[in-house]
């Protein structure tokens, strides 16, 4: 069956604009993730999703980071105003519940900030 | 919240040995252990995971071991081989329900 997606799968952005990424997590799971990954780092969380909760955003880094589930599906996360440290990988996962699932990794967006 | 520590930060081992790599948690109320693999340039895949009611668990040449009462985790991967190289992360699921991970370990296996 189908995977996590995430698209785009590179992005190269100037200093200063702001870039959405974009998860389809896989069918019929309820919890949503969003993690981040710097050259050579481990994973950091940013923000999780599960059904109709309110998210637990306590991850983000600033608030130029924000993300949103629509529909309890799709998930986009914006970075408004990139900065050079943003640059990273960004990852989604998604898992049929919240408690004690296996999380499963979308491929990641590859964010380059210029 | 939680927080995890992950040792060592690079392996380096011949194949046909074995390797371990070892994490720590912090929140008791801990109940959920997966190890993820990641391949260069690839997404992270769960390979084997363990629940705060079991000790041990094993599949084919990889085992978990949890120690409770110590907080601490284990990976072991037996009879290695090239295709074992990749970096390894632990995480563990706090009270909170989020997954904090480790820092990962860079696992080499040289035939």
């Amino acid at each position: 069956g189908a995977g996590v997606s995430q698209s785009p799968s590179n992005k190269v952005t100037e200093k200063g604009k702001d870039v959405e990424l974009r998860c389809d997590p896989i069918s019929g799971h309820t919890a949503l993730y969003w993690y981040r990954q710097s050259l050579g780092q481990g994973l950091e969380f940013l923000i999780y999703f599960q059904g109709n909760s309110a998210p637990d955003k306590s991850g983000l880094p600033s608030d130029r980071f924000s993300a949103e589930r629509t529909g309890g599906s799709v998930s986009t996360l914006t970075i408004q105003r990139t900065q050079q440290e943003d640059s990273a990988v960004y990852l989604c996962a998604s898992s049929l519940r919240l408690r004690q699932e296996t999380q499963y990794f979308g491929p990641g967006t590859r964010l380059l900030v210029l | 919240g939680e927080n995890v520590e992950q040792h060592p930060s690079t392996l380096s081992v011949q194949e046909g040995d074995s390797a371990v790599i070892k994490c720590t948690y912090s929140d008791s109320a801990s109940n959920y252990f997966p190890w993820y693999k990641q391949e260069l340039g690839k997404r992270p895949q769960l390979i084997i995971d363990i629940r705060s009611n079991v000790g041990e668990k094993k599949d084919q040449r990889i085992a978990v071991t949890l120690n409770k009462t110590a907080k601490h985790f284990s990976l072991h991967i037996t009879e290695t081989q090239p295709e074992d190289s990749a970096v390894y992360f632990c995480a563990a699921t706090g009270s909170d329900d989020k997954l904090i991970f480790g820092t990962g370990t860079r696992l080499q296996v040289f035939p």
